[in-house]
């Protein structure tokens, strides 16, 4: 079983759709959490952090299910600039070094 | 504000040939840093990782050596390089404290091709 595992996609949906992302993770000992961005051959960036009672950010909402080791993004009301690749990354928190494991992404294509 | 730089941002190498990959990080003290590595359509595989000067952990074995010569700077080399090297460099930064609990910042990376 891998480490972070994502639904690559991709995902097509029409601008203003309500689209959700899931992404599992193995290690129950893992503590924190994250959901990164990445745009086509850029280097990617951090969306949200993950907290244990879920978070949102405008448009985006991220939940964690510590129980059955499971996080997910929500996007509502999709723009065309959200087309991107989302990591779900997580610490498992093995070795030092805060070491982060990535998913290799789920691909999102909002359309008009 | 913290920013980190690499260069070059893209580079074309002949197989056996060396490489030196660059990552500087400012505006923060003490980082970790990391590198990784992204080929075509894959995910990120973390290559090195450094808690500070001189101190360096490697993921993988592989061709290729890391060095953190000062407190902000990651350098990424190889005496002969692999086709199988070709991808998406990434230099990344992060808190060293609190442990365990940090996001990490990316800089824009090196595309490499070895031909």
């Amino acid at each position: 079983r891998k480490e972070v595992e994502q639904d690559p996609g991709p995902f097509n949906v029409p601008e203003g759709a309500t689209v959700a992302f899931n992404c599992t993770y193995s290690n129950s000992a893992s503590q924190s959490f994250f959901w990164y961005r990445q745009d086509c051959r850029k280097e990617p960036k951090l969306l949200m952090s993950v907290y244990s009672s879920g978070n949102e950010d405008g448009r985006f909402t991220a939940q964690l299910n510590r129980a059955s080791q499971y996080i997910s993004l929500l996007i509502r009301d999709s723009k065309l600039s959200d087309s991107a690749t989302y990591l779900c990354v997580v610490n498992p928190l093995t070795g030092g070094g805060n070491k982060l494991t990535f998913g290799t992404g789920t691909q999102l294509k909002v359309e008009l | 504000s913290q920013t980190i730089h690499q260069w070059p941002a893209t580079l074309v190498q002949p197989v056996g040939s060396p490489l030196s990959l660059e990552c500087t990080v400012e505006g923060t003290s003490n980082p970790n840093l990391y590198w990784y590595r992204q080929a075509a359509g894959r995910g990120l595989q973390l290559l090195f990782y450094s808690v500070g000067i001189g101190q360096i952990s490697s993921e993988v074995p592989q061709n290729l050596s890391a060095s953190r010569p000062q407190d902000r700077q990651f350098i990424l080399s190889s005496k002969k390089l692999l086709l199988s090297d070709s991808g998406f460099y990434l230099c990344a930064w992060s808190k060293s404290v609190p442990l365990q609990l940090n996001e990490q910042y990316f800089g824009p990376g090196t595309r490499l091709t070895v031909t």
